[in-house]
């Protein structure tokens, strides 16, 4: 089955910087990842995702970038905030009938102000 | 947030006695999920529902069962529940799972359980 993997599991940037938080996945059929973000004690929530057929997506502040070959994808944060701070998920998927996501074990952002 | 509601929202149990933990919808999504939450290991799939009557076992099913006669609601049993099932659980949504063209739909939680099994 698949394997996601998040390294490392905390990340610390200043105020105004930008974070990077990269994943890697096992199965190269997979075809749908999608990054979740959750605050404390809340609920997870989709922040932006991206099929196997682009390579880049962009939402404000945010993007993800996919390298199928490399069987990667990375969030990118620009101009990170206090309220940016949180854990990360990422997940990737197989395609097919009745797939599931696979999700990696989560990065702790911190911003400091 | 998607129309997901999860119930109880925090319990505290014994070991040993059966527990059930509600998702209800309104988005009339196909799609349903149990996951849960433990420090150190993310999110993992228990069961999950791809229609009425119609589960399947997820990564870490063992201890866990699950049923849906509405499409609304999908249960989730501890048979017998053991300190070692105290986590978040989590309940999910979507609308197809792998069926669309381009890939499988995006997945909405709903705002967890707290379950402690002392």
């Amino acid at each position: 089955g698949e394997n996601v993997e998040q390294h490392p599991s905390t990340l610390s940037v200043q105020e105004g910087d930008s974070a990077v938080i990269k994943c890697t996945y096992s199965d190269s059929a997979s075809n749908y990842f999608p990054w979740y973000k959750q605050e404390l004690g809340k609920r997870p929530q989709l922040i932006i995702d991206i099929r196997s057929n682009v390579g880049e997506k962009k939402d404000q502040r945010i993007a993800v970038t996919l390298n199928k070959t490399a069987k990667h994808f990375s969030l990118h944060i620009t101009e990170t905030q206090p309220e940016d701070s949180a854990v990360y998920f990422c997940a990737a998927s197989l395609a097919g009938a009745n797939s599931k996501l696979t999700f990696g074990k989560g990065i702790t952002l911190s911003v400091r102000p | 947030d998607a129309g997901i509601t999860q119930s109880p929202r925090h319990k505290v149990t014994e070991t040993g006695t059966p527990v059930t933990l509600r998702c209800h919808q309104t988005e009339n999504h196909r799609y349903m999920y149990w996951y849960r939450q433990d420090p150190g290991h993310g999110l993992r799939l228990i069961h999950y529902s791809y229609g009425v009557k119609d589960t399947d076992k997820g990564e870490v099913s063992d201890g866990y069962s699950v049923s849906r006669s509405k499409t609304e609601d999908f249960l989730l049993t501890l048979e017998s529940a053991t300190s070692s099932q105290t986590s978040v659980y989590f309940c999910a949504i979507s609308e197809s799972a792998g069926l669309v063209a381009g890939g499988p739909e995006t997945q909405y939680f709903g705002p967890g359980t707290r379950l402690l099994v002392l």
